[in-house]
């Protein structure tokens, strides 16, 4: 059982919004520490989507945005593309266990 | 093209030893940390140990605490993860990661390698 929690699977059909979220707990997300999403398709590299809660990195279309509050974190994918189609997973840091944690996965389906 | 192409992995009986190599291209090695995160058949990520821009620091998740050792060599733009006492949970996709960080330990991980499988079975 992973100390974030996503939903396993979400769906949308093309051009819709999702938001996919992650709850921690006051050890991880609610101490402060920040948030961070990955998208991992099959046969590529995993993908850095999201880094401290809320920034893009270069390349990354703004139809993805992330927010944190409280213990949890959300990311949000607008105008759903067929090739958002991918496993999606949050990160941070927990000072329970002085490691960096990740979520269990959302698997996003595009109708 | 930055790159990071990990090698080494292959099948191994439980209680066995096997060394994880992550080679970099394209970018500062020595000026970035670095991460193993593995994930299992089926299963999501999991992060298994990182260590600092020089070495002088290393870090392990409890699953692999006393078992794994992590080190690296700037000289050569290499990562190492040496594996003792395979269990058959250790059994996983193995992924180098490059660590970002904006302030710590907020790491984050802006680069991936592909992985190299680790099967451990009798």
């Amino acid at each position: 059982q992973s100390v974030l929690t996503q939903p396993p699977s979400m769906s949308g059909a093309p051009g819709q919004r999702v938001t996919i979220s992650c709850t921690g707990s006051s050890s991880n997300i609610g101490a402060g520490f920040d948030v961070h999403w990955y998208q991992q398709l099959p046969g590529t590299a995993t993908k850095l989507l999201i880094y401290g809660n809320t920034n893009r990195p270069s390349g990354v279309p703004d139809r993805f945005t992330g927010s944190r509050s409280g213990t949890s974190a959300s990311l949000a994918i607008t105008g759903l593309q067929a090739e958002d189609e991918a496993d999606y997973y949050c990160q941070s840091f927990d000072s329970t266990l002085s490691g960096w944690v990740f979520g269990g996965g959302t698997q996003l389906t595009v109708l | 093209e930055e790159q990071l192409l990990e090698s080494g992995g292959g099948l191994i009986q439980p209680g066995g030893s096997l060394r994880l190599s992550c080679a970099a291209a394209e970018f500062t090695f020595s000026t970035n940390a670095l991460s193993w995160v593995r994930q299992a058949p089926g299963k999501g990520l999991e992060w298994v140990s990182g260590i600092s821009n020089s070495g002088g620091s290393s870090y392990y998740a409890g699953s692999v605490k006393g078992r794994f050792f992590i080190s690296r060599d700037n000289s050569q733009k290499k990562m190492f993860l040496q594996m003792n006492s395979l269990r058959a949970e250790d059994t996983a996709v193995y992924y180098c990661a490059r660590g970002r960080f904006l302030t710590w330990p907020d790491w984050y991980f802006d680069l991936w390698g592909r992985g190299t499988v680790v099967i451990v079975s009798s």
